[in-house]
């Protein structure tokens, strides 16, 4: 069954830093998302992602987010000057079309960890 | 925005017995609700959804009911097995520009017990 992949499982930067989170979308779908869940909290959105243009952007994707999709493949999320409080688990998605009815299929995430 | 309450945070089940977790939410035109599960260091799984079209929806031993009147939706795990042990995510989507995103609830942690 196809999946949605992310890498690294794992990243530790210092802050200040910036850092780069890397995705590879279900192939045929055409949506891709961030979200954000920090430790013990729930899954919060970040931003959509559509036609090579952000969607929709929520009050924590701020002017040191950004995202891309560099190539026909990846995704990517970059943080520009890293905070202590970016650490969180950081999840890709993706869905076929941007409907209401549609479903979003989550990564494994990335870990981030600020020192 | 939507609002999304879920209960009860956490559940403790001893195998073999039925698990329910509620959600409510509080945009009258959501129509699409799904569930997620979330194992220890994984990304939310999808597990079942359910349109607003129909009432409930069984696959196997998960099933999700839905109330529209009283906007609120509720996972049921029946014959609980120890693989269940997760967090469980309820959802509802809202239509932002050209995509939807989901806003979750806050989580349940099921532990099925032997």
């Amino acid at each position: 069954e196809p999946e949605v992949t992310q890498t690294p499982s794992h990243q530790v930067t210092q802050m200040g830093q910036e850092v780069i989170l890397r995705c590879v979308p279900i192939s045929n779908h055409l949506y891709f998302y961030w979200y954000r869940q920090i430790l013990g909290q729930k899954v919060e959105f970040l931003v959509s992602f559509y036609n090579n243009e952000i969607s929709e952007k929520s009050e924590i994707f701020d002017d040191q987010f950004s995202v891309e999709r560099p190539d026909g493949s990846n995704f990517t999320l970059k943080i520009r000057s890293t905070k202590l409080e970016d650490s969180a688990m950081y999840f890709c998605a993706s869905s076929p079309q941007g409907s209401l009815n549609q479903p979003q299929h989550f990564g494994d995430g990335t870990r981030l960890s600020i020192l | 925005g939507e609002n999304v309450e879920q209960h009860p945070s956490t559940l403790s089940v001893q195998e073999g017995d039925s698990a329910v977790i509620k959600c409510t939410y509080s945009d009258s035109a959501s129509n699409y609700f799904p569930w997620y599960k979330q194992e220890l260091g994984k990304g939310p799984q999808l597990i079942i959804d359910i349109r607003s079209n129909v009432g409930e929806k069984k696959d196997q031993r998960i099933a999700v009911t839905l109330n529209k009147t009283a906007k609120h939706f509720s996972l049921h795990i029946t014959e609980t097995q120890p693989e269940d042990s997760a967090v469980y995510f309820c959802a509802s989507p809202t239509l932002t520009g050209t995509a939807s995103k989901l806003t979750f609830g806050t989580g349940t942690r099921l532990q099925v017990t032997l």
